[in-house]
């Protein structure tokens, strides 16, 4: 029975390159949410997805991140040309349907040279 | 929009003893769930709670949605239990997400 998968658990970029960011949910869930964990800060909300939807995206930066979730395969979050202020920790969550209750994942830790 | 606070910020405690952890909100709510982070940095599910009260082995939690507020209690604390404990909710209405608050960072002294 296992839960939200993340990959990979470490990221490292230079300054400019894409990073691509994968999170398997529980089975059976529908709803999908990344949240970012900046050094020493709390998490703070980046989007919501359901299958092949976007139904939040208020905290996504405007430009360079991008988020799916395919109906086949894992949720993707990308971030296209990375700089050093995108050094984070990034959570998956999901949830599901009808039910409030997300479960997380143990997270991408991404750093950026 | 919502503000989520917790106190205390940081709480050192020693083996054994007991402790409160608190989160105010200041809007309706429809999701609560309390996390602990630990050293590692992995998020643990502790409770979802939007309202009334749950135990769980040495953790309890009660949440007075009426008056906002939440509390988590930690009994005969253990090293394990060090790390950051975080409350998250959800405002009424809205689309699944959740808002942090800061925090509270727990060290447990052997």
């Amino acid at each position: 029975n296992a839960g939200v998968m993340q990959n990979p658990r470490h990221l490292v970029r230079r300054r400019g390159q894409e990073a691509r960011l994968r999170c398997s949910p529980v089975k059976g869930h529908s709803h999908v949410y990344w949240y970012r964990q900046l050094p020493e800060e709390g998490l703070k909300f980046m989007v919501y997805l359901q299958k092949e939807n976007i139904i939040d995206e208020s905290g996504m930066p405007k430009e360079r991140f991008s988020a799916e979730f395919p109906k086949e395969g894992p949720s993707i979050l990308r971030i296209q040309q990375v700089v050093r202020g995108d050094s984070a920790a990034y959570f998956c969550a999901s949830s599901p349907q009808g039910e409030d209750t997300q479960y997380f994942g143990p997270g991408t830790r991404l750093t950026v040279l | 929009g919502i503000q989520v606070e917790q106190s205390p910020p940081d709480l050192i405690l020693q083996e054994g003893a007991n402790s409160t952890l608190r989160c105010n909100f200041s809007d309706s709510v429809n999701n609560l769930q309390w996390f602990h982070q630990n050293p590692w940095g992995q998020l643990i599910n502790l409770f979802y709670i939007p309202s009334g009260t749950k135990q769980n082995g040495r953790l309890s939690a009660t949440t007075v949605a009426t008056e906002r507020y939440s509390l988590l209690y930690i009994s005969s604390s253990q090293t394990t239990d060090s790390g950051v404990y975080f409350c998250a909710v959800e405002i009424s209405g809205n689309t699944g997400k959740l808002i942090f608050g800061q925090g509270t960072t727990l060290q447990v002294k052997p």
